[in-house]
């Protein structure tokens, strides 16, 4: 079965920016999704079809998926930002989660 | 204005079988872009995927749960049913329905999510 493997964590400072990767065998061929789970909350869809933002994300997310790699980014860090963050794709009409990233804003 | 919400049994006790409903509203299971997906995420754990219904009433299971799983729709309630048998503690965790939109060209993305319902399998 397909699998999408992410960093279990990352670590960034407030302003600076944050990278997360998303890692599958020819990813950059398929879409990906990436969604922000708070603590205690659902998820929230932040990125789909690898770039493209649903109305009401900050511009400070932005996604880009190629080769092997699908990469979230964050630019300018903030407090708020602290929070799991997950990637998705589909294989063969089902769906897959990577195992998610900690973002740690320190 | 889109919404889902689970509901079902927050404690069911092992070997039994799992019925979970989400009631949803502002989209119609109907349209051809239309999908109601089922995730759930044991505490302290990740997102797995399940399930997913689509507006054909075609159905996808997951790999490793396929022969635990059936999933129905009754568009007229606006309802999507999720069942899962012989329950075990391992399934634990918190269940999720989420619509999930076709974009085209093979991409899909979940962008509404329902609350949540935790279910507890203990004995």
């Amino acid at each position: 079965s397909y699998e999408l493997t992410q960093p279990p964590s990352v670590s960034v400072s407030p302003g600076q920016t944050a990278t997360i990767t998303c890692s599958g065998d020819r990813l950059g061929d398929r879409y990906a999704c990436w969604y922000q789970q708070r603590p205690g909350q659902s998820p929230v869809l932040l990125i789909y079809q690898d770039t493209h933002r649903p109305s009401g994300i900050p511009e400070r997310f932005s996604g880009s998926n190629s080769g092997n790699t699908a990469t979230l980014t964050i630019s300018g860090t903030q407090a708020m930002d602290e929070a799991e963050y997950y990637c998705q794709a589909w294989d063969s009409s089902t769906e897959v989660f990577g195992g998610g990233t900690k973002l740690t804003v320190l | 204005q889109v919404t889902l919400k689970e509901s079902g049994p927050a404690l069911v006790k092992p070997t039994q079988t799992l019925t979970l409903t989400c009631a949803f509203s502002g989209f119609s299971l109907s349209t051809p872009t239309m999908r109601v997906s089922w995730i759930r995420q044991p505490p302290g754990k990740a997102l797995e995927w399940l399930a997913r219904i689509d507006w054909d009433d075609d159905k996808f299971y997951s790999p490793s749960l396929q022969t635990r799983l059936t999933v129905s729709k009754d568009t007229s309630r606006n309802h999507v049913v999720l069942t899962m048998t012989n329950m075990d503690p391992v399934d634990t965790a918190t269940y999720y329905c989420a619509r999930t939109y076709n974009y085209g060209s093979g991409s899909y993305a979940s962008d509404y999510w329902g609350q949540g319902t935790l279910v507890t399998v203990s004995s």
